[in-house]
């Protein structure tokens, strides 16, 4: 079964500190997806892409393609950014653009 | 633009009660999807449309119907609810291949 696995499950930070959090997946993709999402709140897509490396303010979102792992970095993070951060993918040869979930990361910033 | 809306926010439903949960987005997205967020796991897809008058079923279809008669609206149909339809439902959107936009979610509890 093709399953996207995120590390840590919970994170706790002193406001800051440099963030990492971890996606790995099973096999080949065509692209991978990083979401947040407050408590209580909706879901905003923050990156998606495919090789590389992208950046976004304090955000940036990497990805290895032959070892199938990606990782979400916050630099200088702040208590607004506590929340749950989801990684998805988009299995290579999948159909109509269906994500595969993580289960979340949830991240604690505190002052 | 409003996006993704959803209606309505809340719900409490008897076992064997239908509803329908609604869902419209304004971005002339041809993708639309509803997904299913249990505590601690991935969302999950229940059914999703590419396009007016073509839907599919997602991971997770039973219990659900769903129709797409315009590009704009996605409602999605509870049919004799059961507990085990105790979720957090998110309605999303997309062009073809690129990132999903969500609605605000829909907490449903089915007592």
């Amino acid at each position: 079964k093709n399953e996207v696995e995120q590390s840590p499950q919970n994170l706790t930070a002193q406001e800051g500190e440099f963030i990492t959090i971890n996606c790995s997946y099973s096999v080949g993709i065509s692209a991978l997806h990083w979401l947040q999402q407050h408590p209580g709140g909706g879901i905003v897509s923050l990156f998606m892409l495919s090789s590389g490396k992208k950046k976004h303010g304090r955000l940036i979102a990497t990805i290895n393609i032959q070892e199938k792992h990606s990782s979400l970095h916050i630099t200088a993070s702040h208590p607004r950014d506590s929340a749950v951060y989801i990684c998805a993918v988009r299995w290579s040869g999948g159909s109509n653009y269906k994500l595969t979930f993580g289960k979340g990361t949830l991240l604690t910033v505190n002052p | 633009n409003a996006g993704v809306t959803q209606t309505p926010k809340f719900r409490i439903l008897k076992i064997g009660q239908s509803m329908t949960l609604q869902c419209a987005q304004d971005m002339n997205h041809n993708y639309m999807y509803w997904y299913r967020q249990d505590p601690g796991m991935g969302l999950k897809l229940i059914y999703y449309s590419v396009g007016a008058g073509i839907t599919d079923k997602g991971e997770v279809p039973n219990g659900y119907n769903v129709s797409r008669s315009t590009t704009e609206d996605f409602p999605l149909r509870l049919e004799l609810a059961a507990p085990s339809q105790t979720s957090v439902y998110f309605c999303a959107s997309s062009w073809a291949g690129t990132e999903q936009f969500f609605g605000p979610g829909t907490r449903l509890t089915v007592l």
